[in-house]
């Protein structure tokens, strides 16, 4: 019973260098999201899809891209990462529904860019 | 815009003395409110959640209250343990967006000490 697997669990960049997160579901969920959580600060929503074929931005999507590659699939890419992008990445999912569901968390993505 | 506010920690205790940890939102609609805990090297966790006002959430000892007439969703337990240590973060959802996205509070760390 996998649920939310995120690769990698930790990663060094160096500023300028790009990367991808991978996250896949096997929930059967229509909504995936990209969030970062930084000292704080709680968790901010970077992007999201709500569900396969879409694609929105969140409270700080600067520097980011995403990809919903199937229902299962939603990828986060830095393509210059900055030391400001140093954060921790949770990716989650929810079904779609009347905003009264529980959303499912990765274990993390503990990145730093030097 | 909406909002969550919590307490900001970390907070101390001794073994089985009472938590509270506060909680305030600012929304547009009428949320579901959820909170989440955050064990060391994890990702987040639903631990409790209301979706209407009055309703109470409780779950392994914890209670919380949903109050529209102070917006508040106080997290309460009546004998915590050293196993409580962990980050919990209060959230709520808006069942107006389609996206069914969560708004964090900043986390708040529990440490329990035997």
């Amino acid at each position: 019973n996998a649920g939310v697997t995120q690769t990698p669990k930790f990663q060094v960049l160096k500023t300028g260098q790009s990367m991808t997160l991978q996250c896949a579901q096997d929930m059967n969920h229509n909504s995936m999201y990209w969030y970062r959580q930084d000292p704080g600060m709680g968790l901010r929503l970077i992007y999201y899809s709500a569900s396969e074929g879409t694609t929105d931005k969140g409270e700080v999507p600067n520097g980011y891209n995403v990809s919903r590659l199937n229902k299962r699939e939603f990828s986060l890419r830095l393509e210059s990462a900055a030391p400001s992008q140093t954060s921790v990445y949770f990716c989650a999912s929810s079904a779609i529904g009347t905003g009264r569901t529980e959303a499912f968390f990765g274990q993390g993505t503990r990145l730093t860019v030097v | 815009g909406n909002s969550v506010t919590q307490m900001e920690g970390p907070v101390t205790l001794s073994e089985e003395a009472f938590l509270t940890i506060n909680c305030t939102y600012t929304a547009t609609g009428y949320p579901s409110l959820f909170w989440y805990v955050q064990y060391p090297g994890e990702g987040l966790q639903l631990l409790l959640k209301a979706t209407k006002a009055d309703d109470k959430g409780s779950n392994k000892g914890f209670e919380a209250t949903y109050r529209k007439e102070t917006t508040s969703f106080h997290l309460e337990k009546g004998s915590v343990q050293v196993s409580d240590s962990a980050v919990y973060f209060c959230a709520l959802s808006d069942p107006n967006n389609a996206g069914n996205m969560l708004t964090f509070g900043g986390g708040t760390r529990l440490m329990v000490k035997p």
